[in-house]
C-alpha cells in the first residue's frame, strides 16, 4: 500500500494557460474524489468517481475544468484557461466503497497550483 | 445540504496537556459519518479518527478520542498529552450516509499550537 500519490506536487503557471494533474488512488479503491482548498480555508468538494463513472459534479467545477478516470485507475483534472482564482491546493483522495478498512477517504499530498 | 462549523480559529496547549477541539455540524440526514483530519504544513490531509451516526460508543485512537453528542450536534477531538508534533491544522468533516462513499463536507479548521 503506497498510497494515495499527486503530480506535480506544485504547478506555477500564467493566466490563461492550461494545466492538467494526475492523482493515482491506492491501488484496490473503487472511488477516487477531488478537493480543492485555497488558503485558509477547509477543502471544497469538487468531483468523484467510482470506477470509471463520473458520479458528481460540484457547482465549482466550472466548464473550464474536466477530469476524467479512463480506465478506473488514475484520474486526471484539467484546467484550462486559467485564471488567478484557481490559485489552490488540490487534493485527490481514494476510498473502498465498501470493505474492513470502512468508506474513509485516504488523501495524496496534494497540488499545489499558482497562477500567475 | 450539511455543515460544519469550527468556531475556534487558534488553539493553544503546553506540550503533555490536553486540548479539546470544537466541531459542531448540521444535517438532515439520520445517517452520517464524522471524521477528523490533521493538516502538518507539508499539506497533507491525514486521517485521525471516525464516528459513526449509529454508533454508541465515543470513538478513540490511541491519543485521540472523539466526544460525540447527538442531542447537541457536536463532535468535538480531544488530544491527550500533547506532543509537539501535534502543531498543525485541524479539520473535522462530515459525510451523509454511512455506507456510502459519497463527498466529505469540511469545516474552515482550527489551527492547534503545542508549546513547549
Amino acid at each position: 500500500d503506497t498510497g494515495v500519490s499527486q503530480n506535480p506536487r506544485h504547478k506555477i503557471t500564467k493566466r490563461g494557460q492550461n494545466v492538467t494533474f494526475r492523482c493515482d488512488p491506492i491501488s484496490e479503491h473503487n472511488r477516487l474524489y477531488w478537493y480543492r482548498q485555497t488558503l485558509g480555508q477547509g477543502p471544497e468538494f469538487l468531483t468523484y468517481f467510482q470506477n470509471e463513472a463520473q458520479l458528481e459534479k460540484s457547482r465549482l467545477l466550472s466548464d473550464r475544468f474536466s477530469a476524467e478516470r479512463p480506465k478506473g485507475s488514475f484520474s486526471t483534472l484539467e484546467i484550462q484557461r486559467t485564471e488567478q482564482g484557481d490559485s489552490a491546493m488540490y487534493l485527490c483522495a481514494s476510498s473502498l466503497l465498501f470493505g474492513q478498512s470502512g468508506p474513509f477517504q485516504y488523501f495524496g499530498p496534494g497540488t499545489r497550483l499558482t497562477v500567475t | 445540504a450539511q455543515k460544519i462549523t469550527q468556531t475556534q480559529p487558534g488553539m493553544f496547549v503546553q506540550e503533555k496537556e490536553a486540548v479539546t477541539l470544537d466541531c459542531t455540524y448540521d444535517t438532515s440526514d439520520p445517517s452520517y459519518g464524522l471524521f477528523w483530519y490533521k493538516q502538518p504544513s507539508s499539506g497533507e490531509m491525514i486521517f485521525l479518527i471516525y464516528q459513526g451516526s449509529y454508533d454508541q460508543q465515543n470513538a478513540t485512537e490511541g491519543r485521540y478520542s472523539l466526544n460525540f453528542q447527538k442531542a447537541r450536534k457536536s463532535a468535538n477531538l480531544v488530544i491527550s498529552a500533547s506532543q509537539l508534533g501535534d502543531s498543525a491544522m485541524y479539520f473535522c468533516a462530515m459525510r451523509a450516509g454511512e455506507t456510502s462513499g459519497s463527498r466529505l463536507t469540511f469545516g474552515e479548521g482550527t489551527q492547534l499550537t503545542v508549546n513547549p
